[in-house]
């Protein structure tokens, strides 16, 4: 099975700042990789998909980039309401794989 | 809209089971895939199942294997999770999604939780 690393677990950065998040797969998963958010007590929301497709309704700061077996999330311009935690999700291969999340602070 | 409502949650005894169900409408449902993903409390997310558009193709992780079954019925646009020999490190909340583009989950329901404890 696909292991996901994803870094960092948790981070605080200031309203307006910049943010990057990084998560490596154990082989090459090509571009089968997307990213969710998750706000306490919801379901997870898509934000990006085929690593650097922007989910319809997302916000144009979310952006992501990547191949191989590195893959990054970057916010840009950070808002309060993106204070959530993040995952990566890799569907190159069952069964798929999600990195283990990274709490952000805004 | 898409709306996915699940449902057959509770709390059970280890060994025990249990049938989840994933009610599905706003979308035709018969013309996409369905996956079940569970979250542990105060855990990440975990990828648990996923049924092809017919029922034709099913895959698991390896946790649930032999012990979970993915199914669907497309006459009454209804996802199942038959999850059969229960440990208590199978609690979590459940949730199912709607197969999105690439196959990765896109909408997802509100979940519904299974507690096992004796």
């Amino acid at each position: 099975a696909i292991q996901m690393t994803q870094s960092p677990s948790s981070l605080s950065t200031p309203v307006g700042d910049r943010v990057t998040i990084t998560c490596r797969a154990s082989q090459g998963i090509r571009n089968d990789l997307g990213w969710y958010q998750q706000k306490p007590g919801k379901a997870p929301k898509l934000l990006i998909y085929a690593v650097s497709s922007l989910q319809s309704g997302v916000p144009s700061r979310f952006s992501g980039s990547g191949s191989g077996t590195d893959f990054t999330l970057t916010i840009s311009s950070l808002q309060p309401e993106d204070s959530a935690t993040y995952y990566c999700l890799q569907d190159y291969s069952y069964p798929y794989s999600f990195g283990q999340g990274t709490k952000l602070e805004v | 809209q898409v709306q996915l409502v699940e449902s057959g949650g509770g709390v059970v005894q280890p060994g025990r089971s249990l049938r989840l169900s994933c009610e599905a409408s706003g979308f035709s449902f018969r013309t996409y895939g369905m996956h079940w993903v569970r979250q542990a409390p105060g855990k990440g997310l975990e990828w648990v199942a996923f049924i092809v558009y017919d029922g034709s193709d099913k895959y698991y992780v390896d946790s649930v294997k032999g012990r979970f079954t993915i199914s669907r019925d497309n006459s009454r646009n209804t996802l199942f999770l038959q999850l059969n020999s229960l440990r208590t490190e199978d609690t979590a909340v459940y949730y199912c999604a709607k197969e999105g583009n690439d196959v990765l989950p896109d909408y997802w329901g509100q979940g519904t939780l299974v507690a096992v404890s004796s």
